[in-house]
């Protein structure tokens, strides 16, 4: 896996964007940039994965710059329900995922 | 869609006995499961990748003979703690993969060795 690089805690403001910043300056031309999260004590969650272009689904969009090195998730109306770890990964070949520390995200009422 | 269980849920068991996870897929094939295990206040980590109808790869530093892993089928994967002991209690977690890249986790499973 590309090496990833995440804040390790952000806070938000409930009904806020939450913009959580990944770096990721080594990773190849033909790797996508993941991104799960995790609250407490539950399995990850897979948010939205992307490669060049910025993607949008119904959880969250990803904003991935030109040159790939770095990328934003963004939950555009943060809830307290969104409060978990953020992990962005960026996988290679074998399906393989490194969860890292991730960013953890508080979103505050 | 892309659902993914596990079961149990949460186990209690004494030393030196097995315990059996099972990780199935809901609603899809998945020619690929893992498994991973996350100790408290830390990450998780990959402990082996499972192929349907071969053995299992382990990570480095996972034992193969205490952790079993058998992919019977397209949506079935079970890992068995052989001989479990408190340094073993942990919360297991499985995921499927159906393709390229992405992977659905199951809610996993919280082993308690007394």
């Amino acid at each position: 896996d590309a090496k990833t690089t995440q804040p390790p805690s952000m806070d938000c403001a409930e009904g806020r964007a939450a913009n959580l910043p990944c770096n990721h300056s080594t990773i190849s031309g033909n790797e996508y940039v993941y991104w799960y999260r995790q609250i407490h004590s539950q399995g990850p969650q897979y948010i939205i994965h992307g490669l060049k272009n910025n993607e949008t689904n119904e959880m969250a969009s990803l904003i991935i710059t030109e040159d790939r090195k770095s990328s934003t998730l963004i939950l555009p109306h943060a809830t307290l329900r969104d409060t978990a770890v953020y992990y962005c990964i960026a996988p290679t070949g074998a399906n393989n995922l490194f969860f890292g520390t991730g960013t953890r995200l508080t979103v505050i009422p | 869609g892309a659902v993914v269980s596990q079961h149990p849920s949460w186990v209690i068991c004494k030393s030196g006995t097995s315990v059996k996870i099972e990780c199935r897929s809901l609603d899809f094939q998945a020619t690929t499961m893992f498994w991973y295990r996350q100790f408290p206040k830390q990450s998780l980590m990959l402990m082996a990748t499972s192929n349907e109808g071969s053995k299992a790869t382990y990570e480095q530093g996972v034992e193969k003979d205490k952790f079993l892993i058998n992919h019977a089928s397209l949506t079935l994967s079970t890992l068995t703690v052989t001989s479990a002991h408190p340094e073993d209690s942990s919360f297991y977690i499985c995921s499927a993969s159906p393709g390229q890249g992405q992977q659905f986790f199951g809610p996993g499973t919280r082993l308690t060795v007394l």
